[in-house]
């Protein structure tokens, strides 16, 4: 399943599929950016960190993808799981600000049985 | 030590009544961050300490909202005559200074002004 930035801000898949939850961030001068996943009741959680520098970083399951060109992050889950069902943002820093984040609005991710 | 803890989990109270909340962060973590969050949004910054020294403070931050840090360990956030627009979720967080992974949140506190 995949969404387009932020218009849509629900995506569905079915478990064992990937996921790609896209982001357009606004600032070209952001050069760190970061995935938070936000279970209900709780803050968000760190997922996975790039810098400008790159363009592809992975971890355990996920993979974040930057194209500084068009100011477009995606963050790609594979093999989807029921205990990936949360909210996904996507944050931009600058090292200039002492790391303050501008924050995406965030898509609901489900994943269906 | 269990994360950044944030006290209370759950606030409603009156409008025109102040309220503090505190923040307990990860003990070694130097750096310390205030976010509002709003239903469907994500986090909007308020401020952020470094030690005891409150080093940045966004405009959402009115002259109703004081953030204290006062030995450079936990944290308060005070808001002053309470309005309905102040409901919201306050989350802290808490890093190290040049720290990768970016920051750890607390589970925030729930403001609900009546």
């Amino acid at each position: 399943g995949e969404n387009v930035g932020l218009h849509l801000p629900t995506l569905s898949v079915q478990e064992g599929d990937n996921s790609i939850i896209n982001c357009a961030y606004s600032n070209s001068a952001s050069d760190y950016f970061i995935w938070y996943k936000q279970e209900s009741g709780k803050g968000p959680q760190f997922i996975i960190d790039i810098r400008s520098n790159m363009d592809k970083r992975q971890g355990q399951r996920v993979t974040v993808l930057l194209n500084k060109t068009v100011k477009h992050l995606s963050l790609q889950i594979a093999a989807t799981q029921p205990g990936d069902s949360a909210v996904y943002f996507c944050a931009e820093g600058s090292s200039g600000s002492a790391r303050q984040l501008t924050f995406g609005s965030g898509t609901q991710l489900t994943v269906l049985p | 030590d269990t994360g950044v803890s944030q006290d209370p989990r759950h606030k409603i109270t009156k409008r025109g009544q102040n309220v503090t909340f505190r923040c307990d962060p990860i003990s070694e973590h130097n750096r310390l961050y205030w976010y509002r969050q709003t239903l469907g949004q994500g986090p909007e910054f308020l401020t952020y300490f470094q030690n005891e020294a409150q080093l940045e403070k966004s405009r959402l931050l009115s002259d109703r909202f004081s953030a204290e840090r006062p030995k450079g360990s936990f944290s308060t956030l005070e808001i002053q005559r309470t309005e309905q627009g102040d409901s919201a979720m306050y989350l802290c967080a808490s890093s190290l200074v040049r720290a990768r992974g970016g920051y750890t949140f607390g589970s925030g506190t729930r403001l609900t002004v009546v």
